[in-house]
């Protein structure tokens, strides 16, 4: 197994551009997750997914959109790009089966975007 | 909204020493889970705990579920380099989502 895997691992964008990152993760996971994280700071969800077709949003999704066709995929859009999204992205994966408990996250080894 | 405290915000500390860390939750949580994330990766999963007073361990690694449900403690013993990085806490934050701290980052000096 991959386990979670992201693409691009670093992207430079001018501000107005647009741009997707890409997840996958071919653990069969039914939960997936979109974070960022700031320089010095901890983890903020921006999306999730709790199966194909369903997404919501979580803490900053302002500035994002997400769909989950399949079960192994969840890319993030991002329409218009700013300066404020320079971060760190990560994408994990969990599985939780029907009336238990969700099973450990894994995390993808982040996409650096830099906004110009 | 809820929210992890973690403390010290850094530490450094020499090669064999152990290393003591906690977080605290303005909430109960039922869950308590920490990661370890190295230069440039992305977090991996140390310990998780899932009943208040649970003490794990995982190598060199303890963790305990703080008995108040609002608070939760790593400890590494006998420090090595590799041990360096940043680690995080984690609790649950409604059905489906999980709320990280900001971290604790770690500094081993040879």
């Amino acid at each position: 197994n991959a386990g979670v895997t992201q693409t691009p691992k670093f992207r430079i964008l001018k501000i107005g551009q647009s741009m997707t990152l890409q997840c996958t993760q071919d653990m069969n996971h039914n939960y997936m997750y979109w974070y960022r994280q700031d320089p010095g700071m901890g983890l903020k969800l921006i999306y999730y997914s709790v199966g194909a077709g369903i997404t919501d949003k979580g803490e900053v999704p302002n500035g994002y959109n997400v769909s989950r066709s399949t079960t192994e995929d969840f890319p993030l859009r991002l329409e218009l790009a700013a300066p404020s999204q320079t971060s760190v992205y990560f994408c994990a994966s969990s599985y939780k089966p029907a009336g238990g408990q969700e099973e450990t996250q894994y995390f993808g080894p982040g996409t650096r975007l830099l906004v110009l | 909204g809820q929210q992890l405290n973690q403390s010290p915000q850094s530490m450094f500390i020499q090669e064999g020493e152990d290393v003591s860390m906690n977080c605290t939750s303005s909430s109960i949580f039922n869950t308590w889970l920490w990661y370890k994330q190295e230069p440039g990766e992305g977090p991996v999963l140390l310990i998780a705990l899932y009943k208040a007073g649970e003490l794990t361990s995982n190598g060199r690694l303890t963790a305990q579920f703080g008995i108040t449900r609002k608070d939760s403690f790593l400890n590494i013993s006998a420090s090595i380099p590799s041990d360096v990085g940043i680690y995080f806490c984690a609790g649950p934050s409604g059905t489906y989502k999980y709320i990280f701290g900001t971290g604790t980052r770690l500094k081993v000096l040879a």
